[in-house]
């Protein structure tokens, strides 16, 4: 079955800089776009990022276009999340997703998320 | 950005209860509409697609409707496993796709 784990998240301060990873199996990766998602405390779902399955596209949220980078290791199975500037603002569960198939912009499968949170 | 917005932003039944949550586009998406559950501390899981494709696993009392800027989330006999918080999300105008602020499901 599909899983994905992530990792990397933490305390970090303002301005700093923090990279999340994403663990995927269960399916074929390298043929799937895969996204960021992040969930603020008690708030709603904000979608971040987006990467093809072949690293060509990549598409960001406003809120964070410029400061975070999506990127993925085929070979590794494997996504990451490059957030530099971080705001108090960033804070929250940050979910990687797997999307329905190449860039349809839905997610049928889940992380269990990891948490970041930016506080001087 | 197409802004997608829920009604009711809770709402309280029974067990048995046939419920219905409402989203409403702020343009025409088509069927491009998605719903999500959310229980508390965990991922979201897609319920259905499309408007009205139920995922594989999902329990037939969950139904979608709709198509343009209106679309509905019907439950037709909740059961205790349901009370949870879901989502609308539009894929219609993407990047980025947009998600309503949810509707919290509580038990009575």
């Amino acid at each position: 079955q599909v899983q994905l784990v992530e990792s990397g998240g933490g305390v970090v301060q303002p301005g700093k800089s923090l990279r999340l990873s994403c663990a995927a199996s269960g399916f074929v990766f390298g043929t799937y776009a895969m996204h960021w998602v992040r969930q603020a405390p008690g708030k709603g779902l904000e979608w971040l990022a987006v990467i093809s399955f072949d690293d060509t596209v990549k598409n960001y949220a406003d809120s964070v276009k410029g400061r975070f980078t999506i990127s993925r290791d085929n070979s590794k199975n494997t996504i990451h999340l490059l957030m530099n500037g971080l705001r108090v603002e960033d804070t929250a569960v940050y979910y990687c997703a797997k999307d329905y198939w190449r860039l349809r912009y839905y997610f049928d499968s889940w992380g269990q998320g990891t948490v970041v949170t930016v506080s001087s | 950005d197409i802004q997608m917005t829920q009604s009711p932003s809770s709402l309280s039944a029974s067990i048995g209860d046939r419920v219905t949550i409402t989203c409403r586009a702020s343009q025409s998406i088509s069927n491009f509409l998605n719903w999500y559950q959310q229980k508390p501390g965990k991922a979201p899981k897609l319920l259905i697609s499309a408007a009205s494709t139920l995922q594989s696993g999902v329990p037939s009392r969950f139904s979608g409707g709709g198509s343009g800027t209106d679309f509905t989330l019907t439950i037709s006999s909740l059961q205790p496993g349901d009370f949870a918080t879901y989502y609308c999300q539009q894929t219609f105008a993407t990047p980025p796709p947009t998600f309503g602020q949810g509707t919290r499901l509580e038990i009575k």
